[in-house]
């Protein structure tokens, strides 16, 4: 059974702070993504990675960069939060193109 | 890029009606459809997904259609039970080395008992 997981299900941080935002798959996907879920907007792609090491701007990148050392582990970091950061975060994970993808429980970000 | 439409952004049904979401796509390159239902307070998931060599798919109350030429691909549901009830989004992906999925909006579906 895919696992994917998430290190915080909720966060509350301050603006200006950096923000690290974990994903771990367990399943040796060599695709990982983070969205951001917000209500009328859908899912919303950050950053994928093909690789380790690999990384492709998604449709949002502006704020946010990524992380991934390690096959299994995806690190989202806001550099400096902002409030119009506070968002629903997924990560989601998958073996190719036409497979799908494999959802985290999502991590609720407020910045205050 | 790819830009993904989706309608309506809220579905209300009675038990036992049929339910239909419609989704647009913009570039003709795209090959692969998937539709992931999201729950309340849950994660999304695939339910069935389509590819655009096939016009439509069907599992059991779920069925998908596709229409190249207009760049269209429905979501049908008959039999609606009160568990259908949660957002369904539709994406649209160039498939192969691509590996980028673009989603809709989403619809939240709501079967009334």
């Amino acid at each position: 059974d895919v696992k994917v997981t998430q290190s915080s299900r909720y966060l509350v941080k301050r603006t200006g702070e950096k923000v690290f935002l974990e994903c771990v798959q367990d399943m040796d996907h060599e695709n990982m993504f983070w969205y951001r879920q917000d209500p009328g907007l859908g899912l919303r792609l950050i950053y994928f990675s093909y690789d380790v090491k690999m990384k492709e701007k998604g449709d949002i990148p502006e704020g946010y960069s990524v992380s991934r050392e390690k096959k299994e582990r995806f690190s989202l970091i806001l550099e400096s939060a902002s409030t119009n950061q506070t968002s629903m975060y997924l990560c989601a994970s998958n073996s190719g193109a036409y497979n799908e993808q494999f959802f985290g429980p999502g991590t609720r970000l407020t910045v205050l | 890029g790819e830009n993904v439409e989706q309608h309506p952004s809220t579905l209300s049904v009675q038990e036992g009606d049929s339910a239909v979401i419609k989704c647009t796509y913009s570039d003709s390159a795209s090959n692969y459809f998937p539709w992931y239902k999201q729950e309340l307070g849950k994660r999304p998931q695939l339910i069935i997904d389509i590819r655009s060599n096939v016009g439509e798919k069907k599992d059991q109350r779920i069925a998908v259609t596709l229409n190249k030429t207009a760049k269209h691909f429905s979501l049908h549901i008959t039999e609606t039970q009160p568990e259908d009830s949660a957002v369904y989004f539709c994406a649209a992906s160039m498939g192969g080395g691509y590996q980028k999925v673009t989603f809709g909006t989403g619809t939240k579906l709501q079967v009334i008992p």
